[in-house]
């Protein structure tokens, strides 16, 4: 079984804070995501990357940036947290190809910036 | 751009059968995902539909119209433990074959 791992469920910072959220999968997956999940708004793409050292914004990935070191690992830095980055964060990750296809998540971290 | 819409909380009864849909908006469509998501835990993938017509597993039917930009998921003999949101999700080729995910519809099941 897939599995993805977030280092933490429930996180609270402070505003201006530099704050990273750290995402591990053991299948080998090339692909990995990074998401937030507001109620009302889905899931939104913030980065996304195909490979090692690679990576590509998603819909928004302003105030955020991303880092892949090495395959199994996806971090996510906000580089000064804001208020208005209180959010479910989730990663994902998903089997090479050119297609993305089914997505395995991990069970989220709940960040919360006062 | 892409636009999903879904209704945002359906309530049923346990036993019954629940019908959430999700209409779409895309350029360049290439797959259509449902997942389930449990208050509090991460997103499970429940289906997936590329061509037109219906795909069944089990109690969980999921079916796709391309030319209408249509899908539902069809909930069946409900159960209490499907109380979750459902999350449609469409790929797009436009948009490097990413997922755009709905708003999510959230279920609640009645005894």
């Amino acid at each position: 079984d897939v599995k993805v791992t977030q280092s933490s469920r429930y996180l609270v910072k402070r505003t201006g804070e530099k704050v990273f959220l750290e995402c591990v999968q053991d299948m080998d997956h090339e692909n990995m995501f990074w998401y937030r999940q507001d109620p009302g708004l889905g899931l939104r793409l913030i980065y996304f990357s195909y490979d090692v050292k690679m990576k590509e914004k998603g819909d928004i990935p302003e105030g955020y940036s991303v880092s892949r070191e090495k395959k199994e690992r996806f971090s996510l830095i906000l580089e000064s947290a804001s208020t208005n980055q209180t959010s479910m964060y989730l990663c994902a990750s998903s089997p090479p190809g050119p297609l993305i296809d089914e997505q395995f998540f991990g069970p989220g971290t709940r960040l919360t910036v006062l | 751009g892409q636009n999903i819409d879904q209704p945002t909380e359906m309530t049923a009864t346990e036993g019954a059968i629940v019908q959430i849909n999700c209409t779409y908006q895309t350029s360049g469509f290439n797959g259509l995902f449902w997942y389930q998501q449990h208050a509090g835990e991460a997103p499970t993938f429940l289906s997936y539909n590329v061509l037109d017509g219906l795909e069944e597993k089990g109690r969980f039917s999921s079916f796709l119209s391309r030319s209408k930009g249509y899908s539902y998921l069809l909930l069946k003999e409900l159960q209490m433990k499907d109380s979750a949101s459902y999350l449609c999700a469409v790929r797009d080729k436009a948009a490097g074959n990413k997922l755009t995910f709905g708003g999510g519809t959230r279920v609640l099941v009645k005894p």
